[in-house]
């Protein structure tokens, strides 16, 4: 199995609602990785997850909080999220240090819109 | 937060013609990768050239890397409709950071 596997595809929330988005990966990867992409923008880092732990927050607001349960499945957790906060949501893995080294995989995405 | 520059910003060419797109950073880096995005869907990684290295290919892919420009170039030869896509390059030290991309359209 060479995929990352995200869930949902599309996701429309509310302002006050909460929901989570899924990443799972099967490809024995100890690093994890959450993007966030605007339209016709570049992807740009949020979280960083190495062997389970959180290694690198990028001053991320506090209604996104990541989670990694184990080595194969990574969270993010959406909670009194702002319309600006749509965007293309996606997840990545490598081997350990796999970035210097290898590329990533990432998932196809999850197309968030806050209503 | 982005790392670097692409140019350019958008290209359209001709099915069988050559396609060319630099990428600028601005920091020291471990390496270089590029990547492919379909419509707006996952990111497909196509190849690394490491800081020491100064050309690398990988069929139709040809990358070249200038450390001391801080440059790199993605040459895509003999181009296919379906190599229509965005093309980031992505600079990599203790995380890795995207460029500005390029969006090239190759008409049949």
């Amino acid at each position: 199995d060479t995929e990352v596997t995200q869930t949902p595809k599309h996701l429309v929330m509310g302002m006050t609602n909460k929901k989570s988005l899924k990443c799972e990966q099967h490809m024995g990867h100890r690093a994890m990785y959450w993007y966030k992409q605007k339209a016709k923008k570049p992807p740009e880092l949020m979280f960083v997850y190495s062997y389970e732990k959180l290694s690198i927050n990028e001053s991320v607001p506090s209604r996104f909080s990541p989670e990694c349960p184990n080595s194969s499945l990574l969270n993010l957790h959406l909670h009194a999220l702002q319309p600006e906060d749509s965007a293309l949501y996606l997840c990545a893995s490598s081997p350990p240090r796999g970035n210097i080294l290898y590329g990533y995989t990432f998932g196809s995405g999850t197309r968030l819109t806050v209503v | 937060s982005q790392q670097g520059e692409e140019d350019p910003q958008a290209l359209s060419i001709q099915e069988g013609e050559n396609a060319t797109m630099n990428c600028s950073y601005k920091t020291s880096i471990n390496n270089l990768q590029w990547y492919r995005q379909n419509s707006g869907r996952g990111l497909v990684h196509l190849i690394l050239i490491r800081s020491n290295e100064r050309e690398k290919h990988s069929g139709r892919l040809r990358v070249t890397l200038d450390t001391s420009k801080k440059s790199s170039s993605l040459l895509i030869t003999a181009s296919r409709a379906a190599d229509t896509a965005s093309y980031f390059c992505a600079t990599v030290l203790n995380d890795m950071r995207f460029g500005a991309g390029t969006r090239l359209t190759v008409k049949p």
